[in-house]
């Protein structure tokens, strides 16, 4: 069945640091993939979806990657600030149906003053 | 209005009652979705509705649970004889189309707690 690993539960960073998060995935070929921020006691805010005919995406200080052979994407934050702490949600949509997105559990980031 | 938007934003309720959430989505999107997030967790499909209908009602873990979108647009989530691991933050979302590979604008959730 689809599966969605996301390293580690929680990483922790000093301020001004590239802070880079894992999504790994199996059993399955996405067309696209995206990433999501949440707060506590919010609901998911999207920051990023790429393509499985894009490598690379950019976004201010944000940058992603998508390497369909290792099925993996690799998710950046450059020149960390405390403000970017949060939880960092990847999803891709369901093999069964691209209506629904499947999440992995995140990665609770912390960047340390 | 500006965002989709989530009523109420804690329910707490008895074991065994009967509870609605509603959602009111972004103005115009056709697409809504109901999530349902446990501590810990991503969150975890229950429905998608295009339109009225629910396209896709798979992620519903059992017939107490139902949806409605009677005139596309706001959404209630009903569950019924509620059971404590029931316990979670339901969240809705909505996007300008239901193709997937578009942007999802999430409310803030509701926690509803079963006790």
């Amino acid at each position: 069945s689809q599966k969605i690993e996301q390293n580690s539960e929680a990483l922790n960073i000093q301020e001004g640091k590239t802070a880079t998060l894992t999504c790994n995935y199996t059993n399955y070929s996405p067309a696209y993939l995206q990433w999501y921020r949440q707060d506590p006691g919010r609901g998911p805010v999207f920051l990023l979806l790429i393509r499985e005919n894009e490598k690379e995406k950019r976004k201010e200080r944000l940058k992603v990657t998508f390497d369909t052979t290792l099925k993996q994407s690799l998710f950046h934050i450059t020149a960390s600030q405390p403000a970017d702490s949060a939880t960092y949600l990847c999803a891709l949509p369901f093999s069964g149906s691209a209506r629904q997105l499947t999440f992995g559990s995140g990665t609770q980031l912390t960047v340390l003053p | 209005g500006a965002g989709v938007s989530q009523t109420p934003s804690n329910k707490v309720t008895e074991k065994g009652k009967y509870v609605e959430l509603r959602c009111d989505p972004i103005s115009g999107h056709t697409a809504l979705y109901w999530y349902r997030q446990s501590l810990g967790q991503g969150p975890e499909f229950l429905i998608y509705f295009q339109g009225t209908g629910a396209a896709d009602d798979s992620g519903l873990p059992n017939d107490r649970f139902f949806a409605v979108r009677p005139e596309g647009s706001v959404s209630t989530l009903k569950i019924q004889r509620t059971e404590r691991g029931d316990s979670a933050v339901y969240l809705c979302a909505s996007s300008s189309t239901g193709t997937g590979a578009t942007e999802a604008f999430f409310g803030q959730g509701t926690r509803l707690t079963v006790v």
